[in-house]
C-alpha cells in the first residue's frame, strides 16, 4: 500500500530535549516536505527536499533541521525544543517537484512541547 | 510575499444545502490544488486545476479556476454529512523557489443533519 509513514503519532517532551520525527514514503518520490497546522494558521510549510541530499527552508524553518540522506526518509530534528513549536506536523510526498503534483501525507504527529 | 486567502473560515449548512469555500492569490497563479482534511485526519489530494477558466467535477463537488488564474472555488451542491471537514485550497509560490506550496487557512465545513 502506498503510504507515507511518521513516527511518533503522539510525544510530549520537555523544552530543550532534542526529539527527531520520522518520516518514510514507500512510493519512491523525489520530493518531500513538512508541514505544521496550527489552530488559526492553517499549513505552514517548515522544509522541503527536491532530491536526495537537497534540502531547503520553507516559511517556518526556525528551529528545526532536515536530512535527506535517502530518498524514502526525511527526518525532522528539533534540536533544541521550545513550547512554540507545540504543533501538529505533518510529511507529504510528490512523485513531482511538489508544486504540480498531488501531495501525500502522513497521519501527523502531535508533538507537545512543555 | 504570496497569500493565498481562504473565504469563508467556517461555515454550517444543514445537510441538503449547498456549500461554496471561495480561495484568492495576491498573484497569479500556475495552478492550484484543492485538499479536504476530515476531523482529526490528514489533507488529502481531491484536484489540480490548470487552465484560465477550467471547471473540473467531481460527483457534488464542484472545482473552478478563474480566468485570472488568481482566484478559484469548491461548489458542494447538496451537501452530505460526509463532506465534513476542512477544504484547502493550495497554490505554488511566485518568484523565487518553485517548489513552495502555499496552503489557504482553509474553511471548516460542518453539516448538520
Amino acid at each position: 500500500e502506498a503510504q507515507v509513514t511518521q513516527n511518533p503519532r503522539y510525544l510530549i517532551t520537555v523544552t530543550g530535549k532534542k526529539l527527531t520525527v520520522t518520516c518514510s514514503q514507500n512510493m519512491n518520490h523525489e520530493y518531500m516536505s513538512w508541514y505544521r497546522q496550527d489552530p488559526g494558521l492553517g499549513l505552514r510549510q517548515i522544509y522541503y527536499s527536491m532530491n536526495v541530499e537537497v534540502t531547503d527552508k520553507g516559511d517556518v524553518p526556525e528551529g528545526y533541521k532536515v536530512s535527506r540522506k535517502e530518498k524514502r526518509n526525511f527526518p525532522l530534528i528539533l534540536e533544541s525544543p521550545s513550547p512554540n513549536q507545540t504543533s501538529l506536523y505533518f510529511c507529504a510526498s510528490s512523485f513531482s517537484t511538489g508544486n504540480t503534483g498531488e501531495l501525500f501525507f502522513g497521519e501527523g504527529s502531535r508533538l507537545t512541547v512543555l | 510575499g504570496q497569500q493565498v486567502m481562504q473565504i469563508p473560515q467556517y461555515q454550517h449548512v444543514q445537510e441538503g444545502e449547498d456549500f461554496t469555500t471561495y480561495c484568492n492569490s495576491s498573484t497569479t497563479l500556475s495552478n492550484i490544488q484543492w485538499y479536504k482534511q476530515r476531523p482529526g485526519g490528514h489533507p488529502v489530494f481531491l484536484i489540480q486545476l490548470v487552465k484560465s477558466g477550467e471547471v473540473k467535477k467531481q460527483k457534488r463537488l464542484t472545482f473552478q479556476f478563474g480566468e485570472a488564474k488568481k482566484n478559484s472555488s469548491l461548489h458542494i451542491t447538496a451537501t452530505q454529512t460526509t463532506d465534513v471537514g476542512t477544504y484547502f485550497c493550495a497554490g505554488p509560490t511566485s518568484g523565487g523557489s518553485n517548489y513552495k506550496l502555499t496552503f489557504g487557512k482553509g474553511t471548516l465545513l460542518t453539516v448538520n443533519p
